[in-house]
């Protein structure tokens, strides 16, 4: 079974600095996606970033960005320029290749400080 | 967009009581999850469907039943429940295979 750690509960930064969050995960397969989700306050989760296993390229969306290390089975999200905006839980998320359900890790609380 | 609707936002049920937790779609995907949230443990699987009649048991299915009867809707039913029930649901959907999930706004139920 696949799983999803992300050892850090809770973190904090200022507003305009950049901040990395932490993602190992445990898998004998080798392809298979990764995703990161962003649950603000108000609860819906929505789609930060995807990253597919075959691709060595980083993925990057606007101020967010991963380092994914496959061979350490490593998948850090990096937030520039934080915003008040990015407040919110992050979870980092697995999946097999031609699968259907997710493993989620268990989050990291981060708040964007004025 | 795609828009992933829970029918409560805040439930609050007795023990032994069954409840019902409705979730609908309107992007007609095939895949529809649901998803309890307790802080520290993130977010894990009761059961998921990849079709409308078909359902897949997820990693804590026990205490659970889901009913997929049309395309769009995926009920989650606590055939009679128990404070250890008292959670966050979310509902989400997505296409086959190696698509990411859209998620509902979750319900966060509270069993008394």
């Amino acid at each position: 079974a696949q799983t999803v750690t992300q050892s850090q509960p809770e973190m904090s930064v200022q507003e305009a600095e950049t901040v990395t969050l932490s993602c190992t995960y445990d898998t004998s397969e080798s392809n298979y996606y990764l995703f990161w989700y962003k649950q603000p306050p108000s609860r819906q989760m929505i789609l930060v970033i995807r990253q597919e296993a075959y691709k060595q390229q980083n993925a990057t969306e606007n101020r967010f960005s991963v380092n994914f290390q496959k061979a350490a089975k490593s998948f850090s999200l990096k937030i520039s320029d934080s915003q008040l905006g990015d407040t919110a839980m992050y979870f980092c998320a697995f999946m097999k290749h031609n699968n259907n359900d997710m493993r989620f890790g268990a989050g990291t609380r981060l708040t964007v400080k004025p | 967009d795609v828009k992933v609707t829970q029918s409560s936002r805040y439930l609050v049920k007795r023990t032994g009581e069954k409840v019902f937790l409705e979730c609908v779609q309107d992007m007609d995907h095939e895949n529809m999850f649901w998803y309890r949230q307790d802080p520290g443990l993130g977010l894990r699987l009761i059961y998921f469907s990849y079709d409308v009649k078909m359902k897949e048991k997820g990693d804590i299915p026990e205490g659970y039943s889901v009913s997929r009867e049309k395309k769009e809707r995926f009920s989650l039913i606590l055939e009679s429940a128990s404070t250890n029930q008292t959670s966050m649901y979310l509902c989400a959907s997505s296409l086959p295979k190696n698509q990411p999930q859209h998620f509902g706004d979750g319900t966060r139920l509270s069993i008394l």
